[in-house]
């Protein structure tokens, strides 16, 4: 199993260019979150999946939209990128969405915005 | 709403030292705490978790209600402790679904 895997690893943008950052799970899980994470700082919780065909805000969505078509992707997108943006983008999924349930991470995406 | 706060960005201890990393939190539900590890070049990673007490790698956590504190210990340091250290706590967001806030951890380096 690979677990959950992020695509790209690396990406560059300028200023109002738009990208999206795939998430993909193959342990069945429910659950998807993308997270971001800035230097000095925690993870911060962008958006969360609680099923297919469901997403759900978390601490700070602004700037940022997603889908989950498939029960396996979760998808992060940005629609005109800001220099506020730069960051290190995590995705994790879990089983169900309690706290007896583990999140497992994907490897980060960095992402600069020039 | 929820906070949680681990108060050094950097924690330095010789090989064999006891380690204790901090971390107090703010949330006026039941609490469901745990420790997260990076170790370099590696993902994010589960350590341990208050409602399973368990010890994992000689590192344990003791939820403390009333400091409101969730601190980790391990009696003797090694090497391959090295990493970064994030706590977090599970809070309620509704419709069935938790989120896990976190601090923004302590960098513990193990001295040879």
């Amino acid at each position: 199993n690979a677990g959950v895997t992020q695509t790209p690893k690396f990406r560059v943008l300028k200023t109002g260019q738009s990208m999206t950052l795939l998430c993909a799970q193959d342990m069945n899980h429910e659950y998807m979150y993308w997270y971001r994470q800035d230097p000095g700082m925690g993870l911060r919780l962008i958006h969360y999946s609680v099923g297919e065909g469901t997403t759900a805000k978390g601490e700070v969505p602004d700037g940022y939209n997603v889908s989950r078509l498939k029960k396996q992707n979760f998808l992060l997108g940005l629609e005109s990128a800001a220099p506020s943006q730069t960051s290190v983008y995590f995705c994790a999924s879990s089983l169900g969405g309690g706290p007896v349930y583990e999140q497992f991470f994907g490897p980060g995406t960095r992402l600069t915005v020039l | 709403a929820q906070r949680v706060t681990q108060p050094e960005k950097l924690l330095s201890v010789f090989k064999g030292a006891p380690v204790e990393l901090k971390c107090n939190y703010s949330y006026s539900g039941s609490p469901e705490l745990f420790w997260y590890v990076q170790y370099s070049r590696q993902r994010l990673q589960l350590l341990l978790r208050h409602i399973s007490r368990e010890s994992i790698k000689g590192f344990t956590a003791d939820l403390n209600k009333g400091e409101t504190s969730f601190h980790l210990k391990k009696p003797f340091a090694q090497e391959e402790d090295s990493a970064m250290y994030y706590c977090a706590l599970s809070s309620y967001s509704g419709a069935g679904s938790y989120q896990l806030t976190f601090g923004k951890g302590t960098k513990l380096s193990v001295i040879p």
